[in-house]
């Protein structure tokens, strides 16, 4: 089944302790991208993914890095968590044309006290 | 550069009532239009999508003209049902190059009974 599969669904830590998200797609896409959702600020980009080694930052990538070594993986990375960043994150892929839609992932629901 | 307006919600309606949601665009060139829908606890998938001027994409009983004289992209349902009750978001694709997608700030429809 074509899908793009984030883990893990739900995760609360603490302040500073660096964390990773993972996202894996099976649909051999190019572009891959992270979005946060806040209530009242709809979807905001946070990195994107042309290809592999090729990234570039979306509109809020403050306190985020991401890597794209393989074509499937593109992992979301906060090396020191603050509570602003308590988010629902959502990774989303497409092939690279121009009108092909966006397949999203199911969710993460971070939160950081 | 490119950014889409969508109506603030939430929208509430009764089933079987008439569904509109506004979605205004601005955007260089001829980008293509799309709808998401978000289910509760979901990740975002497309609903329906158009790639030119005046065509009409439509899928599970919605609506959406792509109208280039007035830059919109309004979405229509002849009779909600409370199974439609979701955020619906409103995208475009980026003209002129990759494909990298702006959305709408999504709004929340509520359908009782």
């Amino acid at each position: 089944e074509a899908q793009v599969t984030q883990n893990p669904r739900y995760l609360i830590t603490v302040t500073g302790k660096k964390l990773t998200v993972t996202c894996s797609q099976n649909m051999n896409h190019e572009y891959m991208s992270w979005y946060r959702q806040d209530p009242g600020l709809g979807l905001r980009q946070i990195y994107y993914s042309m290809n592999v080694e090729v990234t570039d930052k979306g509109d809020v990538p403050e306190g985020y890095k991401v890597s794209r070594k393989e074509k499937r993986n593109f992992p979301l990375i906060l090396e020191s968590p603050s509570p602003n960043q308590t988010s629902l994150y959502f990774c989303a892929s497409a092939p690279d044309r121009r009108y092909s839609p966006l397949h999203f992932g199911n969710g993460t629901r971070l939160t950081v006290t | 550069g490119n950014s889409v307006t969508q109506m603030e919600g939430p929208v509430t309606l009764s089933e079987e009532a008439f569904l509109t949601i506004n979605c205004t665009y601005t955007a260089t060139g001829y980008p293509s239009l799309f709808w998401y829908v978000q289910y509760p606890g979901e990740g975002l998938q497309l609903l329906l999508k158009a790639t030119k001027a005046d065509d009409k994409g439509s899928n599970k009983g919605f609506e959406a003209t792509y109208r280039k004289e007035t830059t919109s992209f309004h979405l229509e349902k002849g009779s909600v049902q409370v199974s439609d009750s979701a955020v619906y978001f409103c995208a475009l694709s980026r003209t002129g190059g990759s494909y990298i997608p702006t959305f709408g700030r999504g709004t929340s429809l509520i359908v009782h009974p």
